[in-house]
């Protein structure tokens, strides 16, 4: 199993420029969810979904949307990036059974510029 | 929502002694404190993890304790060695599962050789 895995690593965008950061999961995890990391800050929730065609909002989930089309796959989109959205994203997945540990990607490093 | 704070944000150490990292969190529906590692350039990975209905639990050089009355959970690590110098993260989860962890801002621990 490849667990959970991002694309791309690493993505320097302009102001108002638009991108989907992808993030797929073989583990047949149910929930999946983004968080940012920044400086200092922790990591702190963006969106997070517990099925095929059900998210919702985290803490931070504004400049950001996501779709739930599949079990696997959960991507994240910038809608106009802006240079507060420089940060590491990290995508998890998890078991639906319970409370059980979450698996991270390896992460996407975003540059706004 | 769960608030989460973590002490100290930075803790350095000689090689052999331990090491002890504290978090409270504010939502007593909280059930699931795990700890997540997180090497420089890497993704977070959990090193322990405890649920509600159990007040300490050890793995090896690594134990987490919890006090719900208090609100509050630690990471001891004994015997520290310098392949633990990381960031480390304690989070909280309250209803429904990982999928909606919220994490504390992390601890620098440095061990010295």
């Amino acid at each position: 199993n490849a667990g959970v895995t991002q694309t791309p690593k690493f993505q320097v965008l302009k102001t108002g420029q638009s991108m989907t950061l992808q993030c797929a999961q073989d583990m047949n995890h149910e929930y999946m969810s983004w968080y940012r990391q920044d400086p200092g800050m922790g990591l702190r929730l963006i969106h997070y979904s517990v099925g095929a065609g059900i998210t919702d909002q985290g803490e931070v989930p504004n400049g950001y949307n996501v779709s739930r089309s599949t079990t696997e796959d959960f991507p994240l989109r910038l809608l106009s990036a802006a240079p507060s959205q420089t940060s590491v994203y990290f995508c998890a997945s998890t078991l639906t059974e319970g409370v059980s540990e979450a698996f991270f990607g390896q992460g996407t490093r975003l540059t706004v510029v | 929502g769960e608030n989460v704070e973590q002490h100290p944000s930075t803790l350095s150490v000689q090689e052999g002694d331990s090491a002890v990292i504290k978090c409270t969190y504010s939502d007593s529906a909280s059930n699931y404190f795990p700890w997540y590692k997180q090497e420089l350039g890497k993704r977070p990975q959990l090193i322990i993890d405890i649920r509600s209905n159990v007040g300490e639990k050890k793995d090896q050089r690594i134990a987490v304790t919890l006090n719900k009355t208090a609100k509050h959970f630690s990471l001891h690590i004994t015997e520290t060695q310098p392949e633990d110098s990381a960031v480390y993260f304690c989070a909280a989860c309250t209803q429904g599962g990982s999928e909606k962890l919220v994490f504390g801002k992390g601890t620098k621990l440095t061990v010295n050789p």
